[in-house]
């Protein structure tokens, strides 16, 4: 059964870089992709980045300047970094397992982190 | 970045009823998309993927559609467990969602 669950601080001073952890289940990353997506309150959905299975990594272009994704395959954990961090970054912070084809798109979600930022 | 428009942001429709929810692509997607459904407090659940595939447990209720740059959700027989709010997402680069419908009870 294919798992993810996101962990984090909860609360992040403005100006800050946040750490995220997506640990997976069920799964190898090694031959599996995930990816970040974020969640504004009340508000739709962006894509942030992948890790592909090969480790290599793609970004949104608007927050590709403050973001990092890396991974440990030995702990089955994939890493958010993003620094500079602002009011607007205030989201439900999800990990997903890409689908099987072509494409990124997302097969299967964890249960999502609130991430605020306040001072 | 190819924009996704999603209609309508707001849905009302009795027990039973066929609902349809559209989103239009600023280009051309070649049937790069999926929909997600999200209850309130969850996280997204995948629907459809590659325009009209349905994932593994979806209920077949549940129907995508479309080509080019307009693309279709239906919901057959709407169940009150439906009550949610339905995403679209283009995955023919990097992805983009729409912005959202909200499904309600009549």
């Amino acid at each position: 059964q294919v798992q993810l669950k996101e962990s984090g601080p909860g609360l992040v001073q403005p100006s800050q870089t946040l750490s995220l952890t997506c640990t997976v289940s069920g799964l190898s990353l090694t031959s599996n992709s995930v990816s970040w997506i974020r969640q504004p309150p009340g508000k739709g959905l962006e894509w942030m980045g992948v890790i592909w299975s090969n480790g290599g990594t793609d970004y949104n272009s608007a927050i590709k300047s403050r973001l990092s994704i890396s991974r440990d395959t030995s702990k089955s954990q994939v890493f958010l970094k993003m620094n500079s961090l602002q009011t607007e970054d205030t989201a439900m912070y999800f990990c997903a397992r890409n689908g099987d084809t072509k494409g990124i798109w997302f097969a299967y979600w964890g249960q999502g982190t609130l991430v605020t930022v306040s001072s | 970045d190819i924009q996704m428009t999603q209609s309508p942001a707001s849905l009302s429709a009795s027990l039973g009823e066929t609902v349809t929810i559209e989103c239009r692509a600023s280009e051309d997607i070649y049937n790069g998309l999926a929909w997600y459904q999200q209850k309130p407090g969850k996280s997204p659940q995948l629907l459809i993927y590659n325009a009209n595939s349905l994932h593994t447990g979806v209920p077949s209720r549940f129907s995508g559609s479309g080509s080019g740059t307009q693309y279709s959700l239906k919901i057959n027989s709407l169940q009150s467990e439906d009550v949610a709010s339905y995403f679209c997402q283009q995955y023919y680069n990097y992805p983009t969602f729409g912005g959202g419908t909200k499904l309600e009870l009549k």
